[in-house]
């Protein structure tokens, strides 16, 4: 059974710091990963996915990158803003239309 | 992408009565899916909604607690039955859009309390 794990489980960082949130998974035989922003309260929002002959994908300041084989993923986070404090989530995908396993998140807060 | 809306965007409801979210999609999907998110915790995916046929439920969730319908490509409805503040949390629903990338995109959820 696939778990998924994300350390830390919280983290406070003061602005315009580079941080990296970590992600992994006990299964390397997945299509692909996908990580996710949820602002407290609310849905959540896509941010970057992962396919799994990839190894890296980036938009904007963030970088997400893939080594499947030792089941791990990170989330860089480039020049950290108070508008990115939330729960970052990592989720991997087994196979192609199958349903996605969801890490335990990490919840940002960046200080002024 | 895809834009997803639901309704109510939160409730507070009474112990043995029954809500009903629904879904709603800017376009036609492959797949959509109901979560929950219980307050502190990851997400736990509830069911399949199966365009005009039976839902396809997870472990430890059933049809009668949670009835799902989905008459269509674009829509879908969550029933939560019989609550009780056990059931308090956030329920969200998704979509795959499919095609290779298979990105899934959530709405915006709904915030269930259970007095």
């Amino acid at each position: 059974k696939q778990e998924v794990t994300q350390i830390p489980a919280a983290l406070s960082v003061p602005e315009g710091e580079n941080l990296v949130l970590n992600c992994s998974f006990t299964d390397s035989a997945i299509y692909n990963l996908q990580w996710f922003r949820q602002d407290p309260g609310k849905g959540l929002t896509s941010l970057l996915l992962i396919q799994s002959s990839q190894r890296e994908q980036t938009s904007g300041r963030l970088n997400a990158s893939l080594d499947k084989s030792s089941g791990r993923s990170t989330l860089y986070i480039a020049a950290s803003q108070p508008g990115d404090s939330a729960t970052y989530l990592c989720a991997v995908r087994p196979g192609t239309a199958s349903k996605l396993t969801f890490g335990t998140g990490t919840r940002l807060q960046v200080t002024l | 992408s895809a834009v997803i809306s639901q309704k109510p965007s939160r409730d507070i409801c009474q112990r043995g009565t029954s809500l009903t979210i629904q879904c709603q999609v800017d376009s036609q999907v492959t797949m959509m899916f109901w979560y929950r998110q219980q307050p502190g915790q990851s997400l736990t995916l509830i069911a399949t909604a199966n365009q005009g046929s039976e839902a396809t439920y997870e472990s430890g969730f059933v049809i009668d607690k949670f009835p799902i319908s989905r008459p269509n490509l674009t829509f879908s409805t969550l029933t939560v039955s019989n609550m009780s503040p056990e059931d308090s949390s956030i329920y969200l629903c998704s979509v795959m859009t499919g095609g290779a990338l298979d990105t899934q995109y959530f709405g915006p959820g709904t915030r269930l309390t259970v007095l």
